[in-house]
């Protein structure tokens, strides 16, 4: 069984601070990594994608990929109330089942004013 | 606008009925997923499809059933048989570039479902 963990939270941040979400996953065949943000009541909305070790940014964003650790992070820098949001790590299977994401349960952030 | 079209957006059903919910997209994309979401829980998969007239289980496909007669289509029916079917339904597509696809899913908007 294939298996993406996050802590849950709920991780607390005032506005203006760097939010840090983590996520570890068990697939060692995993090429394919995903950040998305859902607000209470909406779908997930795709924030990030990472498919080689190291950092990604983009804006406020940044993804980090560490494969032989199994584990990637994202980093929200100038953290703003509009962040507060669950956030999901998402990862493709290896092998013959990588058009299948695993999410996992997600962690909500909230930033505070 | 391309997008994702899930159809209703709150739907309430009595105990023992099958209903069906509707997912439509106009991006051109081959494969489509149905997920749900349960409070506090990640997405589990149902169903998903990477070609017409295809598809295949995910992990929690009791209960429920899928047709793919068009590509843009793929409609999920929650039968009586599912035995906790109150949950938040989300419909996905992606492209589908064979094997190797790295493609992100990109979501509808959901329907919410209550069972009484």
């Amino acid at each position: 069984q294939k298996e993406v963990e996050q802590n849950s939270g709920p991780l607390s941040v005032p506005e203006g601070a760097i939010a840090s979400l983590n996520c570890t996953y068990s697939d060692r065949g995993s090429q394919s990594f995903f950040w998305y943000r859902q607000y209470s009541g909406k779908s997930p909305e795709l924030i990030m994608s990472i498919y080689s070790n190291g950092d990604k940014e983009d804006g406020r964003f940044t993804a980090q990929l560490n494969k032989a650790s199994q584990y990637v992070s994202l980093l929200i820098r100038d953290s703003q109330p509009s962040d507060s949001a669950t956030y999901l790590c998402a990862v493709n299977g290896g092998g013959g089942s990588n058009y299948k994401l695993t999410f996992g349960k997600g962690t909500l952030l909230t930033v505070n004013p | 606008d391309g997008g994702i079209t899930q159809s209703p957006k709150y739907l309430f059903r009595k105990e023992g009925q099958n209903v069906t919910l509707s997912c439509e997209q106009n991006l051109n994309h081959d494969a489509m997923y149905w997920y749900r979401q349960d409070p506090g829980q990640g997405l589990r998969l149902i169903y998903y499809s990477q070609i017409v007239n295809d598809f295949q289980k995910g992990d929690i496909a009791e209960g429920y059933s899928v047709s793919r007669e068009k590509k843009e289509s793929f409609p999920l029916t929650v039968t009586s048989a599912q035995k906790n079917p109150t949950a938040f339904y989300l419909c996905a597509s992606s492209p589908y570039l064979g094997q190797s696809s790295n493609s992100p899913l990109h979501f509808g908007n959901g329907t919410r479902l209550t069972v009484t």
